[in-house]
């Protein structure tokens, strides 16, 4: 039972334009949301996260929306850039914990 | 300051051997959670360890175990490896228990069973 889903397995962008990464879930008890960005042969690295009392949070180039009603959070990226093509993970957790459930990924190329 | 060392970096393990890894937190850090990266699957929680207690368990067969040490370093022990425990295991730490959800990862130790 995926609690998580990134339905979209990669995305490719051109670069200056905006990148728009979804993530659906299905448990309503998540209340803290975030993503994280992975290189190949690197462990994952926090980005950007957001607690389910605000809609959107803002990080330079990167914002994450969520809207809760429909259990969708979304990422944009502003412009894009080369260096952004990576696996990027949206993952939630119920309460504070460090146990986390991510969602399978979405493959971001950024081309020139 | 040093990031979370995961070792060994990579292993190749035959079918109905043990496996155990290891992961150095970063300084300070007393919190370690494990994560198991198949490409079917993405990431999927194994276990969270604060001050050498378990806090939260994922949803994995009693062949996966773990501990955590006084200066924080842990272990995770897979035995009767299966050809499915094939993955790359990720450790994390983070300051506090359950302190943002922002996690610190190490670059994974690949197992490869055979």
């Amino acid at each position: 039972d995926q609690q998580v889903k990134q339905n979209s397995p990669s995305l490719s962008v051109q670069e200056g334009r905006i990148s728009i990464l979804n993530c659906d879930y299905t448990n309503s008890m998540f209340d803290y949301f975030l993503w994280y960005k992975k290189y190949p042969a690197e462990g994952p690295t926090f980005l950007i996260s957001i607690s389910s009392i605000k809609d959107k949070n803002e990080d330079g180039r990167f914002t994450v929306f969520l809207n809760k009603s429909a259990k969708h959070l979304s990422l944009h990226i502003v412009p894009s850039q080369p260096g952004d093509s990576a696996v990027y993970f949206c993952a939630a957790s119920e309460g504070i914990t460090d146990k986390l459930i991510f969602g399978t990924g979405t493959r971001l190329q950024v081309f020139p | 300051k040093a990031g979370v060392t995961q070792t060994p970096r990579y292993l190749i393990k035959t079918r109905g051997q043990q496996v155990t890894l290891s992961c150095s937190p970063i300084s300070g850090h007393r919190s370690v959670s494990w994560y198991q990266q198949t490409p079917g699957q993405g990431l999927q929680f194994l276990f969270e360890y604060f001050s050498e207690t378990q806090r939260n368990k994922g949803n994995f067969p009693g062949r996966f175990s773990g501990r955590q040490f006084s200066n924080s370093r842990s272990e995770m022990n897979v035995s009767t490896l299966e050809l499915g425990d094939s993955a790359l295991y990720l450790c994390a730490s983070s300051a506090l228990a359950g302190s943002t959800g922002e996690l610190f990862f190490g670059e994974g130790s690949r197992l490869t069973v055979l």
